[in-house]
This record gives C-alpha cells, structure tokens and sequence, in this order.
C-alpha cells in the first residue's frame, strides 16, 4: 500500500517539446504528492509539489495534474530545454508516513 | 544557510565489515530520513529520525540501523556488509515530519563493497 509506481523510466524528447511523467499512489491516505529533480553527483531536490485539494499547480514551464478518484498525478514540462536533462521522481506521504518515491524517469532532451 | 551534509562521501569496504555514515542536517530541521539509491531501484526508504525518535522504518535487514543525536545529526550503521549494499546512501532533513513537506537532501554517501 506504501508503493508509488512511475513511468516511464527513460523519455527523450526533443528541445521545445513537452516531456510528460505519470505516477500512481494507492495508499488513500496519502495528502503530499512532490517531484524532486536530480542531476549526476547531486542530491534529489525539490521542484514542485502539490496537495490533494487542488487539482492543477503550475510553476513556470513545470505543472502537476492531479486526479485523485484515479490515484494518480503527473508531471508536464512545457518547452523542455537541454538543461532539464535529470532523472525526475516522484513521491507521496502523510504525516504518519515516511515519504515514498517512484523509481525514477530519466529524461533526456536533444537540441 | 548550510545546507545538508554528509560524510564520508566516498567510500570502499570489504564484505563482512561494517560502516559508519554520518549527516547533519539543516539547522533548525528536527527530522532526518535516509534512503538507499541504486539504479533501477530508485530512492528506497530506509528509517526516519524525527526528535531523537525512530518515526518510520522500511523493509531493510536489521544490518542497518541508525540514530539521532539531540542535536539532530544522524548517523546509519551497516554491519557485515554485502556485496548488494554498494549504494549511494542519501540523507534528507526536514523541518517538520518528513512526509508531510519539502526534503532537502545531501549529496550522499558512496558506498562501495568489494
């Protein structure tokens, strides 16, 4: 019940397109659902995240669409860029939970 | 404002020994959860710390232990190693609960077991 399962595991899109990250939860009581960013030798970190309340958040190029009768969230990249090659993650918790991570997507974007 | 930091960053072991791996986390942050990195296999979540207190642990052996100072640094333990455990090792802080906001993790621990 604590498994987060994200897919695809590798995307390469190209520079200007939109990259596109899907996750699913089945742990219902799950109310924070974020993305980390990680680049090579460097740690996870945070990019954007969002509460069960709403069903969009957009921070500049980076939206998290959320559906929440089908646990599942995910992660859109609009006009991505060659320096948003990272593998991404995404995660859910609760307070009485630990923060659970997906396996990973690495993306590649080619100029 | 400094940020997580682990140490040793580096580090080569033989099979049968044991490790020692150290964080401090942001100041002022009072829950400190680590997470074994491979590829393929993601961010798997190993304990969390919050206040000194074990608040959550995942499906690791109990070669792996931890524990958290009242100054909230913590430290994970790996007994007898294996082969399997070569790993980046990641420490994340947080304010409050770690599933409840933002990690701020380190930079990691790599570890390799020959």
């Amino acid at each position: 019940q604590q498994q987060v399962k994200q897919s695809p595991q590798s995307l390469i899109v190209q520079k200007g397109g939109i990259s596109i990250i899907n996750c699913a939860y089945e742990n219902t009581a799950f109310d924070y659902f974020p993305w980390y960013q990680q680049f090579p030798g460097k740690g996870p970190a945070l990019l954007i995240a969002i509460r069960p309340d709403v069903s969009e958040k957009k921070e500049g190029r980076f939206t998290i669409s959320f559906n929440k009768s089908a646990k599942q969230f995910s992660l859109h990249i609009m006009d991505s860029q060659p320096g948003d090659s990272a593998t991404y993650f995404c995660a859910a918790g609760a307070g009485s939970y630990q923060l659970t991570f997906g396996k990973g997507t690495k993306l590649s974007v080619i100029p | 404002k400094a940020g997580v930091t682990q140490t040793p960053r580096y580090l080569i072991k033989t099979r049968g020994q044991q490790v020692t791996l150290s964080c401090s986390p942001i100041s002022g942050h009072r829950s400190v959860s680590w997470y074994q990195q491979t590829p393929g296999q993601g961010l798997q979540f190993l304990f969390e710390y919050f206040s000194e207190t074990q608040r959550n642990k995942g499906n690791f052996p109990g070669r792996f232990s931890g524990r958290q100072f009242s100054n909230s640094r913590s430290e994970m333990n790996v007994s007898t190693l294996e082969l399997g455990d070569s790993a980046l090792y990641l420490c994340a802080s947080s304010l409050g609960p770690a599933g409840t906001g933002e990690l701020f993790f380190g930079e990691g621990s790599r570890l390799t077991v020959l």
